[in-house]
């Protein structure tokens, strides 16, 4: 049981880039969710998804594109990156189910933009 | 989701109880109180939940005040590995999955 695995963890981009960030879970997830952390800070919601086919965006979507085609898969787009998305990414997943809500975090990627 | 107010930073001497508090005084009748740590930069780790009894479980304990506006996370022996930022959240637990993080406590476990 792999849990939430992300890759890449290191990743250096030129500006205007695009690139993906993967997400998967082995654990059969419905929800899942993208956070970006930056220095000293707490973790910020960029979208999440409650299952296949839904997406919906939190907090700081802008500059940032998802979808939801399988429930394991929850792909993070740059279109064009900025060195202000230089962060660490984190994609967390949660069961099913009002009580059991412990969230599952990745190991994160560092992103860096120059 | 409510908001929570947490000191910057804290010590706490090695083979010592960790004590964390959490304010929450805005707190409504279904949110629940998260606890997450983050150790080094990796992803966050749940420790404990509660609504409004204390709960206890491998890692910690959880002591929610009787009005609910505040509680406290317990490490009972604080270890070097417990040295952490340790996060907060109050969240509904009816159907919302997200998680508002603010900046945490850094606790320092001192040898």
């Amino acid at each position: 049981n792999a849990g939430v695995t992300q890759t890449p963890k290191f990743q250096v981009l030129k500006t205007g880039q695009s690139m993906t960030l993967q997400c998967a879970q082995d654990m059969n997830h419905e929800y899942m969710s993208w956070y970006r952390q930056d220095p000293g800070m707490g973790l910020r919601l960029i979208h999440y998804s409650v299952g296949a086919g839904i997406t919906d965006q939190g907090e700081v979507p802008n500059g940032y594109n998802v979808s939801r085609s399988t429930t394991e898969d929850f792909p993070l787009r740059l279109l064009s990156a900025a060195p202000s998305q230089t962060s660490v990414y984190f994609c967390a997943s949660i069961p099913p189910g009002s009580m059991n809500t412990e969230a599952f975090f990745g190991q994160g990627t560092r992103l860096t933009v120059v | 989701d409510a908001k929570t107010t947490q000191p910057t930073s804290m010590d706490c001497a090695e083979g010592r109880a960790a004590n964390l508090p959490c304010n929450h005084s805005t707190i409504s009748g279904n949110e629940y109180v998260y606890w997450y740590r983050q150790i080094h930069s990796q992803g966050p780790q749940y420790i404990i939940h509660g609504l409004k009894n204390n709960e206890t479980n491998e890692m910690a304990s959880l002591i929610i005040t009787e009005d609910r506006k505040s509680s406290t996370l317990i490490l009972p022996h604080a270890t070097l590995r417990d040295t952490a930022v340790y996060y907060c959240i109050v969240r509904s637990g009816a159907g919302s999955y997200q998680l508002t993080f603010g900046k945490g406590t850094k606790l320092s476990v001192i040898p």
